[in-house]
Order: C-alpha cells, then structure tokens, then sequence
C-alpha cells in the first residue's frame, strides 16, 4: 500500500452519528483523494485536495466533509446527512509534479451503518 | 464483508492460460491510461499505465494495448496465475498534474480456475 494508512480497517456507525475515517501518509505527496467504492461500481470520487488547507468537491461530496491541515494528513468525516453512508472508502495520493497521473490507495475502510 | 467484485462483469479462465481484460473509455482526449487489480478486501494496485502516444506497452507477464480509434484498452495476461484472481479496473485521464483527474471504469473479475 506504499505508505499510505488508512484506519480503522472496519467502522461501525450508528444511524444519525458522525464518524472520521483516517488516511496518512508519508510519500510526501502534494495531492490525496477520497473515493467512494459499492458493489459492482466504479470508484466515485467524494473530495480532494492538492494543497495544504485547500480541498474541492468531488462529484459526491453532499454528506462528507474533509480537511488537510498537513500535507500528511487528510481525514474524512461521514456526517449524519449522508442518507446511505455503508461502503468502502479508499485514500488515494498522487506526486502532481511527477509528471504522471498515478494514484496509489490505502488499503480502505469498510463502513458499515447498523 | 461484501465484495466490491458483486454485480461485476466475471472472465472465467483456466490456470496456465492467456487472459485479455477490455475496457471501453469515453473521452476521446485522454491522454494517459491506467490498469489498476484491486483483491479482496484491499486498496487497488498498479498494474501498468500507457501513454496517448503509445498503443502496446509491456510488462511483467502484463500487456497494455490502446486503440484510440475506437477507444479500447485492454490488458492482457500471459499464463494466468490463481493469484491473478481480482477485480481489474482502467482509468483514464486527459493532462497532468494538478489539471486532471482520473475517471475509473466499472472492473470486471477475473476468476482463475485451477
């Protein structure tokens, strides 16, 4: 998973709570993403940030919200208003000045509303 | 838990044989391609990717065509392993850095019968 952490493995969240999903890393990456992945569907993009203290929606971002204080560091929070939050979320990151568009993921949290 | 590889498209083949993954990509500029092998339960890997201005690129028992007349990539893989058993996924993308994102395909699983 190439230095990317993504915690906890499995999340259990009660209906109307709030919960953050953790990702890290240490690949010195300026840009990380938050995707979206159900059962028989691509990944489906929910937030991404190419710079400290700065982030834009992806094209699911209602009932999600993010920051990145640190360039390590970018958490995922899955907010009551997200009406069907049960899924597997993966971090992704990318070196922009690579000259590539390579994305390397986490190895995902499994989401889980009781 | 539930596999993402649900509802997917399978390809079915013996162990020791060839196998060829297709992807149909929509955007007629995309410029770079990627394969990506996501297993159970996991992040996705990197396979490997090919640029707009190639049609074949080799790998490890990996190949990558692009045809970009009619918008197809494929992936094929020479003397399947049980080991290759995963969900493949293209993506594509149009530029670089900080100017693109990647747009992920469906996947389809790749089963390996011993």
């Amino acid at each position: 998973d190439g230095g990317i952490t993504q915690s906890p493995k499995y999340l259990f969240r009660k209906e109307g709570q709030n919960v953050t999903l953790s990702c890290e890393q240490n690949l010195n990456h300026d840009a990380m993403y938050w995707y979206r992945q159900d059962p028989g569907q691509g990944l489906r993009l929910i937030y991404y940030s190419q710079i400290v203290n700065d982030f834009q929606k992806g094209d699911i971002a209602e009932g999600y919200s993010v920051s990145r204080e640190k360039k390590e560091s970018f958490p995922l929070t899955v907010t009551s208003a997200q009406k069907n939050p049960t899924a597997f979320y993966l971090c992704a990151t990318q070196n922009l000045a690579g000259g590539k568009n390579e994305q390397f993921f986490g190895p995902g949290t499994r989401l889980t509303v009781l | 838990g539930e596999s993402v590889g649900l509802h997917l498209p399978t390809l079915s083949v013996q162990e020791g044989d060839n196998s060829i993954i297709n992807c149909a990509y929509s955007n007629s500029a995309s410029d770079y391609f990627i394969w990506y092998k996501q297993e159970s339960g996991k992040g996705p890997q990197f396979i490997i990717d090919i640029r707009s201005n190639m049609d074949k690129r080799q790998g490890q028992r990996v190949t990558v065509l692009l045809n970009k007349t009619v918008k197809h990539l494929s992936l094929q893989i020479a003397a399947t392993q049980p080991g290759d058993s995963a969900v493949y996924f293209c993506a594509e993308t149009e530029g670089t850095g900080a100017n693109s994102k990647l747009t992920f395909g469906k996947g389809i699983t790749l089963s390996v019968r011993p």
